[in-house]
This record gives C-alpha cells, sequence and structure tokens, in this order.
C-alpha cells in the first residue's frame, strides 16, 4: 500500500460546484496532516493545515478521520482559479518527514 | 514576506556532467529539506538537513547526492554525474520548528542530454 494515496482525477466540474477529494494514509504513527495546492511547474503552496477537529477556511473545509486513515478536502462554490492539483501530504511522527501523494487534479470551467 | 530562493531556475546540463543547485532558505528556518518532482509525478522526498547535517535521506539520495550548508545560509544539492533520470524539478524548503507547515522555493528545473 502506498503511504498517501490520492485519486489523481482529473475532477472537472463547473464554477459554483462543490467537489470533495479524499485521501488515505497508510502510517498510523503519522502525525500532521495537510493540503496543499500546486499550479503547473510550480512550488506546492500550503493550502491548509487539517487538524482533528476539522477545520475550514473560507470555501474550504479539510476533515481527518485518525481511525479510518483518512483526509479529505471540500471545495464550495468552486472559481475557475481553484483549478490546480491538489496534493495530500503526511508527516509521521519521530523523523517528521512531509510525505506527499500524487495530487488530485481539478479544472473548473466557466 | 520572507521566501525560499533558489538557482537557478533552469539549468541544462550534458549527462555525466556535475551540478550543484543553491537555495537560500528563510533566515529563521532551522530545519531544510530537498525534494524533487519528475514530470508528471509525484513530489518525492530526497533528503533533510538539520543542525549542519543530514538528519534522514530516501533510497533516492544515492552516493551521487550530496548537500552541504556552506556558510550558515547557503543550502546545496550536487550530483556528481548526473544521468538522465536525473530530469525533474528540485525544490528546496524549509521550517522553522520540529513541526509544521513546510515552505518552498520556486525549484530548479534540471534537464540532463
Amino acid at each position: 500500500r502506498k503511504e498517501v494515496e490520492q485519486d489523481p482525477g482529473p475532477f472537472n466540474v463547473p464554477e459554483g460546484a462543490t467537489v470533495a477529494f479524499n485521501c488515505t494514509y497508510s502510517n498510523s504513527a503519522s502525525q500532521s496532516f495537510f493540503w496543499y495546492r500546486q499550479d503547473c511547474r510550480k512550488e506546492p503552496k500550503l493550502l491548509m493545515s487539517v487538524y482533528s477537529s476539522g477545520n475550514e477556511d473560507g470555501r474550504f473545509t479539510a476533515q481527518l478521520n485518525r481511525a479510518s486513515q483518512y483526509i479529505s478536502l471540500l471545495i464550495r462554490d468552486s472559481k475557475l482559479s481553484d483549478s490546480a492539483t491538489y496534493l495530500c501530504v503526511v508527516a509521521r511522527g519521530g523523523s517528521y518527514i512531509p510525505t506527499f501523494g500524487r495530487g488530485t487534479s481539478l479544472i473548473v470551467h466557466p | 514576506e520572507p521566501e525560499v530562493t533558489q538557482t537557478p531556475s533552469h539549468q541544462v546540463t550534458q549527462m555525466g556532467q556535475e551540478v550543484i543547485l543553491r537555495c537560500v532558505p528563510i533566515s529563521n528556518h532551522l530545519y531544510f529539506y530537498w525534494y524533487r518532482q519528475i514530470l508528471g509525478q509525484k513530489v518525492e522526498f530526497l533528503v533533510s538537513f538539520y543542525n549542519n547535517e543530514i538528519s534522514e535521506k530516501s533510497e533516492i539520495f544515492d552516493d551521487q547526492f550530496s548537500v552541504e550548508r556552506p556558510d550558515g545560509s547557503n543550502f546545496t544539492l550536487k550530483i556528481r554525474s548526473t544521468k538522465l533520470e536525473d530530469s525533474a524539478m528540485y525544490f528546496c524548503a524549509g521550517r522553522p520548528g520540529a513541526t509544521g507547515e513546510l515552505f518552498f522555493g520556486e525549484g530548479s528545473r534540471l534537464t540532463v542530454l
């Protein structure tokens, strides 16, 4: 099983749609979780950290389910500018090496 | 806003040549990383660096690779004898504390011919 798994997509949605991405991780000792955004040929940029209680930042909501080793990202009211690849990142305790999933591609069309 | 800077932005080299990629991390960062991303693939961990020494490295980081922080500011990745499969985007990243988000540079694109 891969350490961090994501559906690569692409998810092709109209403006205004709600879209959800999922991510699973294999190491139960993982302690920190993030969603990053990556535009084509650019560096990853932090979208949001994911906390056990779930957290929201504007149109973005992240959830963590430690029992199922599962993280989600919900984007409401999609904008054209949300088109990007969304990377799930998990860091385990100890050495704390952030490990990236392959990313989920989102295309928002008019 | 402070940022991580990387040079060169793009380097083209012949197979077998040595390449040095440079990074200037944010000044209050203590933990440093190199990642690479082959076109169309995921971001892969290469090496982490703390307190002037390697703290962990991946299987990719073989004897052809080395890292240094020669002057307390620059953080370099050297590839001694490049191979075609070393063609990728190389990202430097840092963070201030023991945990938390990584701050990435814009990357150095390496093309090996």
